[in-house]
């Protein structure tokens, strides 16, 4: 069971908006930043919003981020098909790092 | 480039040890920290722990406490992760990846190793 909730699966039409939950507590979302990671089949994970909404150099403006109390989001807008993947949400939770369970994005 | 370069694929038999290499390039090594995530077949994230290449000091993950060690060499930018011990529930892919803090989240990331465990 992970620390971190997040739906298991979410989906979209391509152009349609996903947005991805992740829900903490206060000694990890509450009293840090939340990152948020892509993982495409057979591939290591790819860190894709950090600091809650900053987006690493080459990472498309279609992915944001927001946080609020102890809960997160992810937004896919303009849905892609390349962007069907998993999407794990983090935090730090005192000196460790936790991790939503995943939630796969489905492309219809 | 920016790299985390991981060894190859590893088969175990229970109760055996491992150690997974993870050698960095195209930055300076002291600067970032370095952490392991592990991922069961078919399963999410799992964080283990890290190392702060400057000093050598560690933290781990609850779990894993008292079956892991992390090690660094500065003079090949590479650090280690070995875990002992080992029962089938230890298979899965295991990462090395790189952050420079609780704000900057894990930016580069190694491709991963496989490990097996199997009588």
């Amino acid at each position: 069971q992970s620390v971190l909730t997040q739906p298991p699966s979410a989906s979209g039409t391509p152009g349609q908006r996903v947005t991805i939950s992740c829900s903490g507590s206060s000694s990890n979302i509450g009293s840090n930043t939340v990152n948020w990671y892509q993982q495409l089949p057979g591939t290591a994970p790819k860190l894709l919003i950090y600091n809650n909404n900053q987006r690493p150099s080459g990472v498309p403006d279609r992915f944001s981020g927001s946080k609020s109390g102890t809960s997160a989001s992810l937004a896919i807008s303009g849905l892609q098909s390349e962007d069907e993947a998993d999407y794990y949400c983090s935090a730090w939770d005192d000196s460790l790092a936790v991790f939503g369970g995943g939630t796969k994005v489905t492309v219809l | 480039q920016v790299q985390l370069v991981q060894s190859g694929a590893e088969v175990k038999k229970p109760g055996a040890s491992l150690k997974v290499s993870c050698t960095a390039s195209g930055y300076t090594f002291t600067s970032y920290y370095l952490l392991w995530v592990r991922q069961a077949p078919g399963q999410g994230l799992e964080w283990m722990g890290m190392i702060n290449p400057t000093g050598g000091s560690t933290s781990y993950a609850q779990k894993f406490q008292g079956r892991v060690t992390m090690t660094r060499d500065t003079s090949t930018s590479t650090v280690y992760m070995e875990l002992s011990s080992l029962r089938s529930e230890d298979t899965a892919v295991y990462y090395c990846a790189r952050t420079q803090g609780h704000y900057y989240g894990m930016d580069v990331w190694g491709q991963g190793t496989t490990v097996t465990v199997s009588s």
